[in-house]
């Protein structure tokens, strides 16, 4: 079993279109990121949720961490074809220093 | 340079072939990490060194093996491969033990071994 589940696996969604992807788990984490990656490419951070319950927003990109701290959610308003790669939530366990465990991600294209 | 370097971005080897993967981190950072990324599986962490010193080793083949000889470098070694092997290697560097685990890859290292 995954210590970090994403859902769904799959998407595709037309430019303009607004989802949601999700990352769930049954342990508490201390901090939680959400990566890009693009085909060939490391991924890149886009931002770290820290306090339970918190939200952040990056452009037209909205994260929010679990009042739980176990769960988090990504939102994209009017998705556009630069969105298009394979979202990775990653949390830093509580118990263990120095760890990331990431999720199996999910693969977003977005279609003009 | 800027950011986190790793060369080659492309490797094809033979199984009986010994190679190095090089990543190059210019952030100032004190840990630096390798992952195993295999289409439709998550990332698969590797080995973790901080301050220059292994502090995770994940049940890694020992055909893998991993070198840091300052806090700005990391090296994975090669030997006797197997085609299971072939995957995205990436490598990737944190600021600190305590700030919040943020992780900065590199491009990545596709290795094919035939």
């Amino acid at each position: 079993t995954q210590l970090l589940e994403q859902s769904p696996q799959f998407l595709s969604i037309q430019e303009g279109e607004n989802l949601t992807v999700y990352c769930n788990s049954s342990s508490v984490f201390s901090s939680l990121q959400w990566y890009r990656q693009e085909p060939g490419e490391g991924p890149v951070l886009l931002v770290t949720v820290v306090t339970g319950g918190e939200v952040k927003k990056l452009k037209r990109l909205t994260f929010q961490f679990g009042d739980a701290r176990k769960d988090s959610s990504l939102h994209i308003t009017a998705a556009q074809t630069g969105d298009t790669g394979l979202y990775l939530c990653a949390g830093a366990r509580i118990t263990s220093y120095d760890k990331v465990i990431f999720g199996p991600g999910t693969s977003l294209s977005v279609i003009p | 340079e800027t950011g986190v370097t790793q060369t080659p971005r492309h490797l094809v080897m033979g199984m009986t072939n010994k190679k190095s993967l090089k990543c190059e981190q210019h952030l100032g950072h004190n840990a630096m990490y390798w992952y195993k990324q295999s289409a439709k599986k998550p990332l698969e962490l590797m080995f973790v060194y901080s301050l220059e010193e292994r502090v995770e080793n994940n049940s890694v083949p020992s055909r893998f093996s991993p070198e840091c000889p300052n806090s700005s470098h990391l090296f994975l070694h090669l030997h006797t491969l197997q085609p299971e092997d072939s995957a995205l290697y990436l490598c990737a560097s944190s600021g600190d033990r305590a700030g919040g685990h943020e992780q900065f890859f590199g491009p990545g290292t596709r290795l094919t071994v035939l």
